[in-house]
Protein backbone atom coordinates (compact mmCIF):
# COMPACT_ATOMS: atom_id res chain seq x y z
CA UNK A 1 0.00 0.00 0.00
CA UNK A 2 0.69 3.73 -0.72
CA UNK A 3 2.26 5.13 2.59
CA UNK A 4 1.83 9.19 2.78
CA UNK A 5 3.36 10.54 5.66
CA UNK A 6 3.12 14.00 7.10
CA UNK A 7 5.98 15.07 9.79
CA UNK A 8 3.23 16.88 12.33
CA UNK A 9 -0.53 15.91 13.37
CA UNK A 10 -0.92 18.95 14.93
CA UNK A 11 0.70 22.06 14.76
CA UNK A 12 0.62 25.77 16.57
CA UNK A 13 2.26 28.31 15.44
CA UNK A 14 2.28 31.77 16.22
CA UNK A 15 0.98 34.63 13.27
CA UNK A 16 4.20 35.57 11.35
CA UNK A 17 6.13 32.91 12.01
CA UNK A 18 7.51 30.95 8.52
CA UNK A 19 5.70 27.57 8.95
CA UNK A 20 7.04 24.76 7.56
CA UNK A 21 4.69 20.94 6.35
CA UNK A 22 6.13 18.75 5.38
CA UNK A 23 5.24 15.37 3.49
CA UNK A 24 7.05 11.98 2.25
CA UNK A 25 5.55 9.42 -0.31
CA UNK A 26 7.50 5.97 -0.71
CA UNK A 27 5.97 4.61 -4.03
CA UNK A 28 8.14 6.65 -6.00
CA UNK A 29 5.33 8.79 -7.46
CA UNK A 30 5.80 11.34 -9.72
CA UNK A 31 2.84 13.88 -8.45
CA UNK A 32 1.82 15.36 -4.92
CA UNK A 33 -0.69 17.56 -4.13
CA UNK A 34 -1.18 20.29 -0.72
CA UNK A 35 -4.68 20.64 -0.04
CA UNK A 36 -6.45 22.69 2.77
CA UNK A 37 -9.46 21.28 4.08
CA UNK A 38 -12.45 23.82 5.72
CA UNK A 39 -16.06 23.03 6.98
CA UNK A 40 -18.27 23.88 4.38
CA UNK A 41 -15.78 24.37 1.77
CA UNK A 42 -14.19 20.73 1.03
CA UNK A 43 -10.96 20.43 -0.50
CA UNK A 44 -8.70 22.74 -1.87
CA UNK A 45 -5.83 22.97 -4.08
CA UNK A 46 -2.89 24.97 -2.62
CA UNK A 47 -0.26 23.42 -4.97
CA UNK A 48 0.94 20.56 -6.98
CA UNK A 49 4.19 18.85 -8.56
CA UNK A 50 4.80 17.12 -11.07
CA UNK A 51 8.25 16.44 -10.64
CA UNK A 52 11.24 17.28 -9.00
CA UNK A 53 12.12 21.38 -9.10
CA UNK A 54 8.98 21.80 -11.16
CA UNK A 55 5.58 22.75 -8.78
CA UNK A 56 2.10 24.06 -10.42
CA UNK A 57 -0.75 26.83 -8.41
CA UNK A 58 -3.42 25.68 -7.52
CA UNK A 59 -6.37 27.68 -6.51
CA UNK A 60 -5.68 28.92 -3.41
CA UNK A 61 -1.94 29.82 -4.15
CA UNK A 62 -1.71 33.09 -2.06
CA UNK A 63 0.99 33.45 1.01
CA UNK A 64 2.16 29.54 -0.03
CA UNK A 65 5.14 28.02 -1.29
CA UNK A 66 6.30 24.73 -1.91
CA UNK A 67 10.13 22.62 -2.19
CA UNK A 68 10.17 19.44 -3.77
CA UNK A 69 14.01 19.15 -3.83
CA UNK A 70 13.86 15.06 -3.82
CA UNK A 71 10.76 13.26 -5.50
CA UNK A 72 9.56 12.01 -2.18
CA UNK A 73 9.35 14.62 0.12
CA UNK A 74 6.85 17.87 -0.85
CA UNK A 75 6.94 20.81 1.39
CA UNK A 76 4.28 23.28 2.06
CA UNK A 77 5.86 26.73 3.58
CA UNK A 78 3.87 29.68 4.97
CA UNK A 79 5.99 32.19 4.55
CA UNK A 80 4.61 34.68 7.41
CA UNK A 81 0.96 33.09 9.16
CA UNK A 82 -1.78 34.60 9.65
CA UNK A 83 -5.08 33.60 11.52
CA UNK A 84 -6.62 32.64 8.35
CA UNK A 85 -4.09 30.34 7.23
CA UNK A 86 -5.66 27.86 10.66
CA UNK A 87 -6.81 24.76 8.66
CA UNK A 88 -6.71 21.42 7.99
CA UNK A 89 -3.88 20.66 5.48
CA UNK A 90 -3.67 17.62 3.42
CA UNK A 91 -0.79 15.91 1.14
CA UNK A 92 -1.55 13.85 -1.41
CA UNK A 93 -0.03 11.81 -4.27
CA UNK A 94 -0.35 10.11 -7.11
CA UNK A 95 1.90 7.72 -9.36
CA UNK A 96 1.94 9.72 -12.78
CA UNK A 97 -0.04 12.34 -14.53
CA UNK A 98 -2.65 10.33 -16.05
CA UNK A 99 -6.12 11.48 -15.42
CA UNK A 100 -6.69 7.89 -14.28
CA UNK A 101 -4.57 7.80 -11.69
CA UNK A 102 -6.23 8.25 -7.72
CA UNK A 103 -4.53 10.21 -5.20
CA UNK A 104 -3.23 8.84 -2.41
CA UNK A 105 -3.79 10.54 0.81
CA UNK A 106 -1.77 11.29 4.31
CA UNK A 107 -3.49 11.77 7.51
CA UNK A 108 -3.43 15.64 7.56
CA UNK A 109 -1.95 18.18 9.74
CA UNK A 110 -4.18 20.36 11.63
CA UNK A 111 -2.52 23.77 11.98
CA UNK A 112 -3.68 26.13 14.34
CA UNK A 113 -1.63 29.95 14.26
CA UNK A 114 -2.52 31.95 16.73
CA UNK B 1 -15.59 26.72 -14.65
CA UNK B 2 -14.42 22.67 -14.14
CA UNK B 3 -15.99 21.46 -10.84
CA UNK B 4 -17.93 19.20 -9.12
CA UNK B 5 -21.22 19.76 -7.05
CA UNK B 6 -22.49 17.31 -3.86
CA UNK B 7 -25.68 19.26 -3.45
CA UNK B 8 -26.42 17.54 0.09
CA UNK B 9 -24.78 18.68 3.06
CA UNK B 10 -25.69 15.36 5.25
CA UNK B 11 -27.61 12.72 4.35
CA UNK B 12 -29.52 10.39 7.52
CA UNK B 13 -30.14 6.61 6.53
CA UNK B 14 -31.17 3.74 8.56
CA UNK B 15 -28.93 1.09 9.01
CA UNK B 16 -30.10 -1.63 6.70
CA UNK B 17 -31.79 1.07 4.10
CA UNK B 18 -30.15 1.86 0.84
CA UNK B 19 -28.12 5.08 0.61
CA UNK B 20 -27.32 7.28 -2.36
CA UNK B 21 -24.81 10.16 -2.17
CA UNK B 22 -25.10 12.67 -5.10
CA UNK B 23 -22.60 14.47 -7.16
CA UNK B 24 -22.70 16.08 -10.43
CA UNK B 25 -19.64 17.37 -12.50
CA UNK B 26 -18.54 19.93 -15.17
CA UNK B 27 -15.58 19.60 -16.97
CA UNK B 28 -14.25 20.01 -20.72
CA UNK B 29 -12.94 16.92 -22.13
CA UNK B 30 -13.90 13.31 -20.58
CA UNK B 31 -14.81 13.44 -17.20
CA UNK B 32 -12.19 10.92 -14.91
CA UNK B 33 -14.84 11.27 -11.41
CA UNK B 34 -13.61 9.55 -8.59
CA UNK B 35 -14.85 8.95 -4.76
CA UNK B 36 -13.12 9.35 -1.26
CA UNK B 37 -14.29 8.57 2.42
CA UNK B 38 -13.08 10.79 5.67
CA UNK B 39 -13.15 9.15 8.77
CA UNK B 40 -12.66 11.62 11.81
CA UNK B 41 -9.07 12.70 12.06
CA UNK B 42 -7.74 10.64 9.17
CA UNK B 43 -7.12 11.96 5.30
CA UNK B 44 -9.10 10.56 2.63
CA UNK B 45 -9.03 7.05 1.20
CA UNK B 46 -9.99 6.41 -2.57
CA UNK B 47 -13.44 4.72 -2.82
CA UNK B 48 -13.88 3.88 -6.78
CA UNK B 49 -13.07 5.52 -10.10
CA UNK B 50 -15.14 6.37 -13.60
CA UNK B 51 -12.55 6.02 -16.49
CA UNK B 52 -14.57 4.56 -19.29
CA UNK B 53 -17.04 1.91 -19.82
CA UNK B 54 -19.76 0.35 -17.79
CA UNK B 55 -21.88 3.17 -16.43
CA UNK B 56 -21.87 1.66 -13.16
CA UNK B 57 -18.71 1.38 -11.06
CA UNK B 58 -18.06 -0.73 -8.27
CA UNK B 59 -15.57 -0.45 -5.30
CA UNK B 60 -14.64 -0.84 -1.83
CA UNK B 61 -16.55 -1.38 0.88
CA UNK B 62 -19.45 -2.57 -1.07
CA UNK B 63 -19.66 0.75 -2.46
CA UNK B 64 -20.96 1.51 -6.02
CA UNK B 65 -21.78 4.50 -8.01
CA UNK B 66 -23.70 4.96 -11.48
CA UNK B 67 -22.02 7.03 -14.30
CA UNK B 68 -24.53 8.92 -16.36
CA UNK B 69 -23.74 11.31 -19.06
CA UNK B 70 -26.63 13.14 -19.73
CA UNK B 71 -27.22 14.01 -16.57
CA UNK B 72 -23.54 14.81 -15.71
CA UNK B 73 -23.53 12.67 -12.81
CA UNK B 74 -21.88 10.14 -10.56
CA UNK B 75 -23.67 9.17 -7.47
CA UNK B 76 -22.66 6.91 -4.81
CA UNK B 77 -24.81 4.41 -3.90
CA UNK B 78 -24.68 1.00 -1.62
CA UNK B 79 -27.57 -1.43 -1.05
CA UNK B 80 -27.51 -1.67 2.58
CA UNK B 81 -25.70 1.17 5.16
CA UNK B 82 -23.94 0.11 7.85
CA UNK B 83 -23.69 2.27 10.98
CA UNK B 84 -19.61 2.07 10.25
CA UNK B 85 -20.07 3.62 6.53
CA UNK B 86 -21.04 7.15 8.81
CA UNK B 87 -17.90 9.59 7.21
CA UNK B 88 -17.58 12.28 4.80
CA UNK B 89 -17.96 11.42 1.68
CA UNK B 90 -16.19 13.45 -1.49
CA UNK B 91 -16.61 13.80 -5.14
CA UNK B 92 -13.60 14.63 -7.47
CA UNK B 93 -12.94 15.06 -10.92
CA UNK B 94 -10.12 15.62 -12.91
CA UNK B 95 -9.55 18.98 -14.34
CA UNK B 96 -7.80 19.78 -17.32
CA UNK B 97 -5.40 22.92 -17.49
CA UNK B 98 -3.41 24.72 -20.11
CA UNK B 99 -0.34 23.06 -18.75
CA UNK B 100 -1.43 19.56 -19.84
CA UNK B 101 -2.03 18.78 -16.11
CA UNK B 102 -4.80 17.37 -14.75
CA UNK B 103 -5.05 17.95 -10.87
CA UNK B 104 -8.35 16.22 -8.70
CA UNK B 105 -10.97 18.80 -7.79
CA UNK B 106 -13.45 18.01 -5.31
CA UNK B 107 -16.68 18.59 -3.99
CA UNK B 108 -17.53 20.34 -0.47
CA UNK B 109 -18.17 17.08 0.80
CA UNK B 110 -21.23 15.33 2.03
CA UNK B 111 -21.68 14.23 5.65
CA UNK B 112 -23.54 10.41 6.23
CA UNK B 113 -25.03 9.01 9.38
CA UNK B 114 -26.12 5.90 9.60
CA UNK B 115 -28.86 5.00 12.21
CA UNK B 116 -28.89 2.04 14.03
Amino acid sequence: DVKVTQSSRYLVKRTGEKVFLECVQDMDHENMFWYRQDPGLGLRLIYFSYDVKMKEKGDIPEGYSVSREKKERFSLILESASTNQTSMYLCASSLTGQPNQPQHFGDGTRLSIL
Amino acid sequence: AQSVAQPEDQVNVAEGNPLTVKCTYSVSGNPYLFWYVQYPNRGLQFLLKYITGDNLVKGSYGFEAEFNKSQTSFHLKKPSALVSDSALYFCAVRVYRNSGNTPLVFGKGTRLSVIA
